[in-house]
Formats: C-alpha cells, structure tokens, sequence
C-alpha cells in the first residue's frame, strides 16, 4: 500500500462547480498534513495546511480525520484558473520524512 | 518573491556527464531539504532527505552513489547527477524546511528539468 494515496483523476468540472478530492495515508503516526497545487512543470505551490478542526480559506475547505487516516479538499464555485494537479502532503514518522501522493488533477472546463 | 532559489532551471547534457545542480534557501537556514523527481505525467518522488554536516538519507531504489549530495551549510545542497544517461532525464525540485515561525513550511525551488541525450 503507498504511503499516501489519491485518486490521479481527472477531474473534469464546469466553471461553478463544486468538487471535492480525499488523500488517505498509510502512517498512523503522520503529524501534518498539507494541500500543494502544481501547475504543469512549474515547483508546487502551498495551497493550505490542514488542522485537525478543519479549516477554510476562501472557496477552498480542508479537513482531517485521523480515525479513518484521510484528509480532503473541497473547492467551492470552480474557477477556470483552478485547473491545476493537487497535491496531498503528508509529514511525520521517525526523521520527519514528507511524502507526497500522486496528485489528482483538476480541469475547470468554461 | 522566491525563498529557495534552484539553479539550473534547464540542463541539456551528453551521456556520460556529471550535472550538478544547486538548491538555495534565500532568507532562512535549512538544516534540512529534500530532493524530488518528477516523471511525465507522475507525481514528485522523494529521492533523498539532504542533511547539514551529514550524510543524505536517500530513499530506496535511488543510488547513493549516482545521485550524490551535499549539504555543507545552512543554505546550500546540492544535487549531482553522475555520468548521466538518458534514463536519468527528469524534472528534479528541491525543498527546504524552515522551522522558523509558529508553523514549519515547506518551501520548493523552480525546478530542473534534465535532458540527457
């Protein structure tokens, strides 16, 4: 099983849309929890932290579950410049390591 | 602006040769950073965790001999591709870690895409 996972997509959504993607991760003892978006060929970009009480950032709303070991990404009312890969990042374990998942790609269609 | 500064942002090298590319923290100190590859159409894959004063931690399946690293101060690592091959043409990014602040943050370079022909 990969240490962190996401569904590659994609995900094809109309401007306005709502969409939202899940990460689980393999590492109970995971510490925290990040959302990265890429863009094709450029270094990822910190979209948003994710706390444990969840948290919200505009049209952007993250939140944990360290019961079930996942965290999701809700982007509200879809804009055409959200198309782009994004990222889930896990950090914790014996050094501190960071792992990425496989990113679930998001094309906003006009 | 940029906070980690990676340098080359494109390479293109003959078979057999040695790349060296560099990874800058810009306004903080980075005990650690963290090397990545990324295929076409694949995901970053974590190759190496850069330490200062020590040695790379690299991740299974990554030679350590082939990939080498240094990390010889707070704001410096580097990556050296050796005697390249086309197999090794990739995009690799760098990261650094700053502990500064109430919360740690995760910080990448551009990026360096290999083209080794």
């Amino acid at each position: 099983r990969k240490e962190v996972e996401q569904d590659p997509g994609p995900f094809n959504v109309p401007e306005g849309a709502t969409v939202a993607f899940n990460c689980t991760y393999s590492n109970s003892a995971s510490q925290s929890f990040f959302w990265y978006r890429q863009d094709c060929r450029k270094e990822p970009k910190l979209l948003m932290s994710v706390y444990s009480s969840g948290n919200e950032d505009g049209r952007f709303t993250a939140q944990l579950n360290r019961a079930s070991q996942y965290i999701s990404l809700l982007i509200r009312d879809s804009k055409l410049s959200d198309s782009a890969t994004y990222l889930c990042v896990v950090k914790g374990g014996g050094y501190q390591k960071v792992t990425f998942g496989t990113g679930t790609k998001l094309q906003v269609i006009p | 602006g940029a906070v980690v500064s990676q340098h080359p942002s494109w390479v293109i090298c003959k078979s057999g040769t040695s790349v060296k590319i560099e990874c800058r923290s810009l306004d903080f100190q980075a005990t650690t950073m963290f090397w990545y590859r990324q295929f076409p159409k694949q995901s970053l894959m974590l190759m190496a965790t850069s330490n200062e004063g020590s040695k790379a931690t690299y991740e299974q399946g990554v030679e350590k001999d082939k990939f080498l690293i240094n990390h010889a101060s707070l704001t410096l690592s580097t990556l050296t591709v050796t005697s390249a091959h086309p197999e090794d043409s990739s995009f690799y990014i760098c990261s650094a870690r700053d502990l500064g602040g109430a919360n740690e943050k995760l910080f990448f370079g551009s990026g360096t895409q290999l083209s080794v022909l």
